[in-house]
């Protein structure tokens, strides 16, 4: 079957500008995550989703992040005003029910901040 | 507070020597969950093991086995027999009461042929 799909593989952008990455999770997974990836570090917790809702949203950096997941499916990632420090590669994954069981995760979007 | 240590940031064996890929976690939860994911060169972490706080039985699957100790807080890794193919970072997770998945920072294993 289908895993965590997520686009753009690759995103570059300039230093200012607003970027959207999507995360496709695996069919009948309720639960999704974001992450966060930098060079020689392990995943940072970003978002949670429980369906269409955001039930724990406490990694989010600040409030130029944004993340929505309207039908409880596929989930975007928002980024405003965008700074070099936001360079890093952004992992999804996604889980059946999110009570501890196995989280898949997708090959990431790398976005690069000029 | 939750947390993951992994200690050895990179080792380097000989192809078919065995490796242990070390793992420590803080938790004051009493039912938890812990984990285990390669990331090869290709970047996608790759599922290998969870396991339940209640359950201290070790696993063996193939070449690879887990140790896990609560009395140390450990939850280790062992390839036998290493091979090439084996080259990546090994992330150890730790998931307890809340919806977190805490990684620890990896473990690049460079395996030689």
């Amino acid at each position: 079957g289908a895993g965590v799909s997520q686009t753009p593989s690759n995103k570059v952008t300039e230093k200012g500008k607003y970027v959207e990455l999507r995360c496709d999770p695996i069919s009948g997974h309720t639960a999704l995550y974001w992450y966060r990836q930098s060079l020689g570090q392990g995943p940072e917790f970003l978002i949670y989703f429980q369906g269409t809702g955001a039930a724990d949203d406490s990694g989010l950096p600040n409030d130029r992040f944004f993340a929505v997941r309207p039908e409880g499916s596929v989930s975007t990632l928002k980024i405003q005003r965008t700074e070099r420090g936001d360079s890093a590669v952004y992992l999804c994954a996604s889980s059946i029910d999110g009570g501890g069981d196995t989280q898949y995760f997708g090959p990431g979007t790398r976005l690069t901040v000029l | 507070a939750q947390k993951v240590t992994q200690a050895q940031t990179e080792i380097s064996v000989v192809e078919k020597e065995d490796v242990t890929l070390d793992c420590v976690y803080e938790t004051r939860d009493t039912t938890y969950y812990l984990f285990w994911y390669k990331q090869p060169p290709s970047g996608e972490l790759v599922f290998l093991i969870r396991r339940n706080s209640f359950d201290e039985q070790n696993e063996i699957s193939g070449r690879y086995s887990w140790n896990f100790q609560k009395s140390t807080s450990s939850f280790n890794f062992t390839i036998t027999a290493s091979q090439v193919v084996d080259s990546a970072v090994y992330f150890c997770a730790l998931r307890g009461g809340t919806y977190k998945y805490i990684f620890g920072t990896g473990t690049r294993l460079k395996v030689l042929a």
